[in-house]
């Protein structure tokens, strides 16, 4: 079974300042991440994933995340936050190689950007 | 061209009622899936579809019925609308060989039921 944590349900940044949102994972194997962003009113979008390989992953809108399997830990983080990074972000798991697999979410975390 | 779409986007009904979801996604994928996102913003597995057969059906309350017709259709059927099934209902789909589980997911379905 494998679920999933993220720290914090609000996360409130300046425009400009550097954007950090948490997320630590529960697998009995090794499992493969992903951030998801819901802007409001609309679906998920894939933000970026994490398989195999190389364990910082760079994804859309100057997203990147870290991959860190000692600390179960796969955080979102962004250089300088934008007004319309604006969002709420879900950090979600998946079983490696399980063709009938599903992704399991955290509970998501709410960006607030001020200006 | 939409890649999954669900329709309707906006749903309010009594209790009691009886209401369809539709999605429909044009990607070729051979994987579906339903997802609630209650008040708080959780989302949750229901069920998913794989060519047309169910594969996963999460502790759903048998007044949800999905149904796929062919594997680029999965719709969802609820009987006897309760008050908590007020929520945000996604469709997702996934290719077999886009790996690593990437789904993509639909715009949505708010339903309101008062």
């Amino acid at each position: 079974a494998q679920s999933v944590t993220q720290l914090g349900s609000h996360v409130s940044v300046s425009e400009g300042a550097l954007v950090l949102l948490r997320c630590n994972y529960s697998s009995s194997v090794p499992p493969y991440l992903f951030w998801y962003v819901q802007y409001p009113n609309q679906g998920l979008q894939l933000l970026l994933k994490y398989t195999t390989g190389a364990t910082l992953v760079k994804g859309i809108n100057g997203f990147e995340a870290e991959f860190k399997k000692s600390e179960t830990s796969f955080h979102l983080t962004k250089p300088s936050a934008h007004m319309s990074d604006a969002a709420e972000y879900f950090c979600a798991v998946s079983l490696m190689n399980s063709g009938y697999s599903t992704l399991t979410f955290g509970k998501g975390t709410m960006l607030l950007v001020s200006p | 061209d939409t890649a999954v779409s669900q329709t309707p986007k906006y749903l309010v009904t009594q209790m009691g009622n009886d209401k369809s979801i539709k999605c429909e996604q044009n990607l070729g994928h051979d994987t579906m899936y339903w997802y609630k996102q209650d008040s708080k913003k959780f989302l949750k597995i229901m069920f998913s579809y794989n060519n047309k057969e169910l594969i996963i059906n999460e502790t759903v309350p048998n007044r949800f019925s999905p149904k796929s017709p062919d594997k680029a259709h999965l719709n969802l059927h609820i009987n006897s609308l309760e008050l908590g099934d007020s929520a945000v209902y996604f469709c997702a789909s996934r290719g077999s060989h886009s790996g690593a589980n990437v789904l993509t997911f639909g715009a949505g379905s708010r339903l309101t039921v008062l």
